[in-house]
């Protein structure tokens, strides 16, 4: 069945520091990749996402590229805030109209001034 | 944006009663909805899928007479967890698709904290 492995944290950096957390699926088909965030006391948002292989999804100075051939989306951003504190979760919709989602076990992300 | 609702955001009960979760996508129909349930330091997991008009598809391990779900309208689902136990104290999330932006991004709920004692 489909998998996600997430880089289990916490993770903490100082603020401006380059950030990569890591992600590595399994599925069959043609999956398409998500990175969701959790902000303290609220739900999780959509932060980007890809559809097919090479695709980058970005947002927010946050990027990450749909790897087919090393099976990873790994989510970058080269200079993080404060606000960017958050738990981050990777996750895999199974494409082909099924809405599913399977999510990695996320990651706590700390920025310190 | 699409924004989802869930009510209540927290609830404390008894063991043996029942509970009722409301998610609500306030600004658009959605004919699909999904309830999670996140355990402490770990993933989501899916629990059901809730289409509107018709029951619920579960997840394996998931028992569909305790977990009672209803999605009786366009912009409401509810999750009733039915002779509650402490070992189903957890944090329910409940996600939406708004189908004019894509079937492929869900939207999802702040979370109901159950706690059963």
């Amino acid at each position: 069945g489909n998998s996600v492995t997430q880089m289990e944290g916490p993770v903490t950096l100082s603020e401006e520091a380059f950030l990569t957390i890591n992600c590595t699926y399994t599925a069959t088909g043609y999956p398409s990749l998500f990175w969701y965030v959790q902000y303290p006391g609220e739900g999780l948002q959509l932060l980007l996402k890809a559809t097919k292989a090479d695709d980058k999804g970005s947002n927010k100075g946050f990027e990450a590229t749909y790897r087919k051939e090393t099976t990873s989306f790994h989510l970058e951003k080269g200079s993080v805030q404060v606000s960017d504190s958050a738990v981050y979760f990777c996750a895999l919709g199974a494409g082909l109209g099924n809405e599913k989602l399977t999510f990695g076990t996320g990651t706590r992300l700390t920025i310190i001034p | 944006g699409a924004v989802v609702s869930q009510h209540p955001s927290r609830v404390i009960c008894k063991s043996g009663t029942s509970v009722k979760i409301e998610c609500r996508s306030l600004d658009f129909q959605a004919t699909t909805m999904f309830w999670y349930r996140q355990f402490p330091k770990k993933s989501l997991m899916l629990m059901a899928t809730s289409n509107e008009g018709s029951k619920a598809t579960y997840e394996q391990g998931v028992e569909k007479d305790k977990f009672l779900i209803n999605h009786a309208s366009l912009t409401l689902s509810t999750l009733t967890v039915t002779s509650a136990h402490p070992e189903d104290s957890s944090f329910y999330i409940c996600s939406a698709i708004e189908p004019a932006l894509g079937s492929d991004t869900q939207y999802f709920g702040p979370g109901t904290r159950l706690t059963v004692l």
